[in-house]
């Protein structure tokens, strides 16, 4: 059974700083690796994709990596924004299962 | 893109009373939807897939006589909350997969007083 973990829970930077969302997942029969944002009361925005057979994907100020022999993946976003302050999810598709499973998200606040 | 239109947005029920949500796929066919449960501060739930054609399945603890869907069509389910209690109070969000990966209603915030 996949299981996904998110660290951290929370997370404050000031504006203009890099940073990393860490994903993890039990299953490395991965099928498919998503990226999602979430703001507060609303549905979810997809962000990146990963495919098993991919290792990176990138858009504009983001870039999602997909380790299968670590179970783990990141979302890298550059040059912070206070727009960017939200909650990220990942999730992942395996086993042959067309199920999202997700973790529990990073709450990320950038502060002007 | 891949667009998936959720309704209502926000709703507020007595308590005994049904709830339906709809989910429609706007510029595509879905012959599967999946409908998902959110609580504060917690990790989406996947509830059930939803067939067209068919009866939908539901992931296990998820009772199928309180959360009734209907996939009539290849671009309309409908997730129906019968007799809603209290505890019922929850984001309800439905998703679609498409070529690659999933597409996300805006969801449902339903507040059963």
């Amino acid at each position: 059974k996949q299981e996904v973990t998110q660290i951290p829970a929370a997370l404050s930077v000031p504006e203009g700083e890099n940073l990393v969302l860490n994903c993890s997942f039990t299953d490395s029969a991965i099928y498919n690796l998503q990226w999602f944002r979430q703001d507060p009361g609303k549905g979810l925005t997809s962000l990146l994709l990963i495919q098993s057979s991919q290792r990176e994907q990138t858009s504009g100020r983001l870039n999602a990596s997909l380790d299968k022999s670590s179970g783990r993946s990141t979302l890298y976003i550059a040059a912070s924004q206070p727009g960017d302050s939200a909650t990220y999810l990942c999730a992942a598709t395996s086993g042959g299962s067309e199920k999202l499973v997700f973790g529990k998200g990073t709450k990320l606040t950038v502060n002007p | 893109g891949a667009v998936v239109s959720q309704h209502p947005s926000r709703v507020i029920c007595k308590s005994g009373t049904s709830v339906k949500i709809e989910c429609r796929s706007l510029d595509f066919q879905a012959t599967t939807m999946f409908w998902y449960r959110q609580f504060p501060k917690q990790s989406l739930m996947l509830m059930a897939t939803s067939n067209e054609g068919s009866k939908a399945t539901y992931e296990q603890g998820v009772e199928k006589d309180k959360f009734l869907i209907n996939h009539a069509s290849l671009t309309l389910s409908t997730l129906t909350v019968t007799s809603a209690h209290p505890e019922d109070s929850s984001f309800y969000i439905c998703s679609v997969r498409v070529l690659y990966g999933y597409t996300f209603g805006s969801g449902t915030r339903l507040t059963v007083v």
